[in-house]
């Protein structure tokens, strides 16, 4: 089946820094990879996608690269800042069987001090 | 601002009482979703539609029943429920051609206390 593994935290980060959340998926066929950002209080938002192997997702500031022969789509941001402080989730959905499940980590928790 | 709107944003209920969440999009999305989240986990899937029709009902429990009236509209009728049951009760929808690229648009939720 499918399944996705990130690192759960929680992250904490003082501004300024550079912040990888890593994500690792099992999946068969080709799935699509996302990464969402739940602030506080908020539902999901979609904050980047890759469709394909070697595409790069990218979306204020943040970027993922979706590696195939690592199975990988690490969440990487150069500068973070207070206001990016939320629960980030790294999730696919796949080609076969249904196309309307999406598998979710955990889900990491970042706070970012000023 | 979301552009799926759920309504309430809070909701307090008795086990005995009989309440409705409702969601609306007006995307053009002929996919809707209905997701439970527990506090600092993922969302968890319930239901789906696909053209106003049921298609995914994630085994679960029948005091929750869905209905999707037309195509920007997904209620959820809750009826004698646990105190297990409160959580943040999310809504989503998306496109249905183009497969698993079409990425889900969620709502802001409803807050569901049950006592």
């Amino acid at each position: 089946g499918n399944s996705v593994t990130q690192m759960e935290g929680p992250v904490t980060l003082s501004e300024e820094a550079f912040l990888t959340i890593n994500c690792t998926y099992t999946a068969t066929g080709y799935p699509s990879l996302f990464w969402y950002v739940q602030y506080p209080g908020e539902g999901l938002q979609l904050l980047l996608k890759a469709t394909k192997a070697d595409d790069k997702g990218s979306n204020k500031g943040f970027e993922a690269t979706y590696r195939k022969e690592t199975t990988s789509f690490h969440l990487e941001k150069g500068s973070v800042q207070v206001s990016d402080s939320a629960v980030y989730f790294c999730a696919l959905m796949n080609s076969g069987g249904s196309n309307y499940k999406l598998t979710f980590g955990k889900g990491t928790l970042l706070t970012v001090n000023p | 601002d979301t552009e799926v709107t759920q309504t309430p944003k809070h909701l307090v209920m008795g086990m005995t009482n009989k309440k409705s969440l409702k969601c609306e999009q007006h995307m053009g999305h002929r996919a809707m979703y209905w997701y439970k989240q527990k506090a600092k986990k993922p969302p968890e899937l319930m239901f789906v539609y696909s053209y106003e029709k049921l298609s995914i009902n994630e085994s679960v429990p029948s005091r929750f029943s869905p209905e999707c009236p037309n195509s920007s509209l997904l209620n959820l009728h809750l009826h004698a429920l646990q105190p297990e049951d409160s959580a943040l009760y999310l809504c989503a929808s998306s496109q249905v051609r183009g497969g698993p690229n079409q990425p889900q648009h969620f709502g802001d939720g409803t807050r569901l206390s049950i006592l």
